[in-house]
């Protein structure tokens, strides 16, 4: 069965640190793999997406993620995180032939000190 | 950019009475999904809609749900009888035909519902 796993429930980092979110997954097969970001309030909102081709993705936001199939992981990064960035990271994986039926990490909530 | 626009964005019923959530996707999508999110757990998928049926649904979207498209604008999701484990946050996504079932879509959510059940 297809799963994901987001190993840190909370990190808080420095502004202007670099950041890196994990996400692991198990799948049979080559996923597709996104990242989503909810602020408090807000919807779920696209930050980037894997479908095929370069393994390193960018996405909104001056966010990134690498695509790594040995470690079946998906992870998020960041190079200069903004206060703005305070938010809730979700890593999902989406099936070949299920339409968009996506399965979700529990989610990484991520706080920024000044 | 256009939205995905859910109502209400906060609910409190009382245990067995009916909800109905309602939903406004992008006007040129074509695919209706919700999921929940149940607090401090993942969130889960419960059913995508396509072409005025259920494409697939999942375990948790059982009898006492059902979806449905009343007009050319909205998407709704009704609990017929609502339980104290349906206090979730409810959202509504929607994606464009590229892909189709067969390939990969984008979805693009909405803000939101939250569902008190008490």
């Amino acid at each position: 069965a297809q799963s994901v796993t987001q190993p840190d429930i909370h990190i808080t980092v420095s502004e202007g640190a670099s950041l890196e979110l994990r996400c692991n997954y198990s799948y049979g097969a080559t996923p597709y793999l996104f990242w989503y970001v909810q602020s408090p309030g807000q919807g779920l909102q696209l930050l980037l997406k894997y479908f095929s081709g370069d393994t390193l993705v960018q996405g909104i936001k001056g966010f990134e993620a690498e695509f790594k199939r040995s470690q079946s992981s998906f992870n998020l990064r960041k190079p200069s995180v903004h206060w703005s960035d305070a938010a809730e990271y979700f890593c999902a994986v989406g099936a070949r032939n299920q339409g968009g039926k996506l399965i979700f990490g529990q989610g990484t909530e991520l706080s920024v000190k000044p | 950019e256009p939205e995905v626009t859910q109502t209400p964005s906060h609910q409190v019923t009382q245990m067995g009475q009916e909800v109905i959530l309602r939903c406004v996707p992008i006007s040129n999508h074509l695919y209706f999904y919700w999921y929940r999110q149940i607090l401090g757990q993942k969130v889960e998928f419960l059913v995508s809609f396509y072409n005025n049926e259920i494409s697939e649904k999942s375990e948790i979207f059982d009898d006492q749900f059902s979806v449905e498209r009343p007009d050319g604008s909205n998407f709704t999701l009704k609990i017929r009888s609502t339980k104290l484990e349906d206090s979730a946050m409810y959202f509504c996504a929607s994606s464009e035909q590229t892909g189709g079932f067969s390939g990969a879509n984008v979805l693009t959510f909405g803000a939101g519902s939250r569902l008190t059940v008490l």
